[in-house]
C-alpha cells in the first residue's frame, strides 16, 4: 500500500540558508500535516491543511511557510535557518478528521 | 486545547516481564484515541486505536490498550515484552477545534535481554 512520501531524507544547511521539504501524502487523504521533532522531543505540530486550504497552525515560525499544490503534495519552505531548527520533520496524511494519521519517513535537517 | 499527560518518561524492563504505560487526556467528550511507536530512527507507527465500542482495543504486536472513560486514561500494556520493543511509545488524540494530533511527551522503553 502507498504510504506518505517524503523528501529529501537527510538535509544538511547553513546557517540564513532556505530548505523546503515535500511531502506527497497518501492517495485519496484530504488532510496533510507537518510536524517538527526535536533530539528526545514529542512531535510539535506545525501546519495542516484540509482539501489544499491550510486548516490550522500550530508553533510554526514566522520563517516558515508551507503549501498544498493540486496535485496534494506539500512543501514545508524554511527560510534564515537557525541552528535550532535542526530537527526531524515529519509530514503526516489523514482520510478524515480525527483518525488516524499516517506518518512519512520524515526528513532529518540539520542545521551547520 | 487538548493535553495529553505520559507519566513514565523512561522504562527499563528485562525481556517477558509485563508491560504498562500511563496516557491520560484533558478532553471530557468524545474523542478517539491512539497509541503511536516510534522505533530508533524511524518515524511514527500507529500501533492501537480507540474511536468507539469496546474499550479494550487490541493492537499489532501483542499490544493492547484499554480506554477508561472515567478516569480519561488509555492506558498501554503488553503481557509479555521483548527486546525488539525497545523504543518511544506516543499516546496523541485529534485536538480541540483544530486539525492536528496532540502528542504526549513520550515513554521511552528500553528491554534488556
Amino acid at each position: 500500500a502507498a504510504g506518505v512520501i517524503q523528501s529529501p531524507r537527510h538535509l544538511i544547511k547553513e546557517k540564513r540558508e532556505t530548505a523546503t521539504l515535500k511531502c506527497y501524502p497518501i492517495p485519496r487523504h484530504d488532510t496533510v500535516y507537518w510536524y517538527q521533532q526535536g533530539p528526545g522531543q514529542d512531535p510539535q505540530f506545525l501546519i495542516s491543511f484540509y482539501e489544499k486550504m491550510q486548516s490550522d497552525k500550530g508553533s510554526i515560525p514566522d520563517r516558515f511557510s508551507a503549501q498544498q499544490f493540486s496535485d496534494y503534495h506539500s512543501e514545508l519552505n524554511m527560510s534564515s535557518l537557525e541552528l535550532g531548527d535542526s530537527a526531524l520533520y515529519f509530514c503526516a496524511s489523514s482520510g478524515q478528521a480525527n483518525t488516524e494519521a499516517f506518518f512519512g519517513q520524515g526528513t532529518r535537517l540539520t542545521v551547520v | 486545547a487538548q493535553s495529553v499527560s505520559q507519566h513514565n518518561h523512561h522504562v527499563i524492563l528485562s525481556e517477558a516481564a509485563s508491560l504498562e504505560l500511563g496516557c491520560n487526556y484533558s478532553y471530557g467528550g468524545t474523542v478517539n484515541l491512539f497509541w503511536y511507536v516510534q522505533y530508533p530512527g524511524q518515524h511514527l507507527q500507529l500501533l492501537l486505536k480507540y474511536f468507539s465500542g469496546d474499550p479494550l482495543v487490541k493492537g499489532i504486536k501483542g499490544f493492547e490498550a484499554e480506554f477508561i472513560k472515567s478516569k480519561f486514561s488509555f492506558n498501554l500494556r503488553k503481557p509479555s515484552v521483548q527486546w525488539s520493543d525497545t523504543a518511544e511509545y506516543f499516546c496523541a488524540v485529534p485536538d480541540t477545534g483544530r486539525r492536528a494530533l496532540t502528542f504526549g511527551s513520550g515513554t521511552r522503553l528500553q528491554v534488556q535481554p
